[in-house]
């Protein structure tokens, strides 16, 4: 199984702070990963696809880069409604894998 | 717009069936997979398996082969999900999730649509 290993599993930051998630891939997976955003008690809401294509209709606050193994997720200027967790997720193989989770709170 | 509407929340005793249903709106069900992905408590999710409602295929993720099984009624658009021989280990709040690529199996997994989670207790 490819292990997806994210980091920091939490951060408290300030309004309009940059805030950076990584996450690893224990192989190569290319570019086939997804970033999604989970707020308390809601089903997690797709924000990055394929590394770094930004969903329609969110923010472009929020970015993606990385390929191979190593990847990050970026919050430009944090608002208070990102206050959530984010998780990584891989396809290049089955089964599918999701990293632990970044939760991002407010300082 | 596309919408998932999952069954309500479920308690289990050890060694009982789950059954979970995940009825689809704003789309047809048998144009794109379905898979089920399970969150317990303070956890990452986990991908528990696929199924293309058009044909019927399935895979499942290796830890719950022999106990899972994925099924789909066309006639009401909705997914079902069951396991079986519970334990306490499979408390969790389990997700329905719609791939985006038309019946891509596993090829191209991104999802783009959730159901709001069915949230599931095994004890005794």
């Amino acid at each position: 199984d490819i292990q997806m290993t994210q980091s920091p599993s939490s951060l408290s930051a300030s309004v309009g702070d940059r805030v950076t998630i990584t996450c690893q891939a224990s192989h190569d997976i290319g570019n086939y990963l997804n970033w999604y955003q989970q707020k308390p008690g809601k089903a997690p809401t797709l924000l990055i696809s394929d590394a770094s294509n930004l969903e329609t209709g969110a923010p472009s606050r929020f970015s993606g880069s990385g390929s191979g193994t190593d990847f990050n997720f970026t919050i430009s200027r944090l608002q208070s409604e990102d206050i959530a967790t984010y998780f990584c997720q891989q396809y290049d193989d089955v089964p599918l894998t999701f990293g632990g989770g970044t939760k991002v709170e407010m300082k | 717009q596309v919408q998932l509407v999952q069954s309500g929340a479920e308690v289990k005793k050890p060694g009982a069936s789950l059954r979970v249903s995940c009825k689809a709106s704003g789309y047809t069900i048998t144009s794109h997979d379905i898979h089920w992905v399970r969150q317990a408590t303070g956890h990452g999710p986990e991908w528990m398996g696929w199924m293309n409602p058009n044909s019927g295929d399935t895979g499942y993720a290796q830890k719950f082969r022999g106990r899972l099984t994925m099924t789909g009624n066309i006639s009401t658009n909705t997914a079902h999900m069951e396991l079986d021989s519970l334990t306490s280990d499979d408390t969790a709040v389990y997700y329905c999730a719609r791939s985006r690529v038309p019946l891509g199996g596993v090829l191209i997994v991104v999802f783009d649509n959730w159901g709001q989670g069915t949230r599931v207790t095994v004890s005794s």
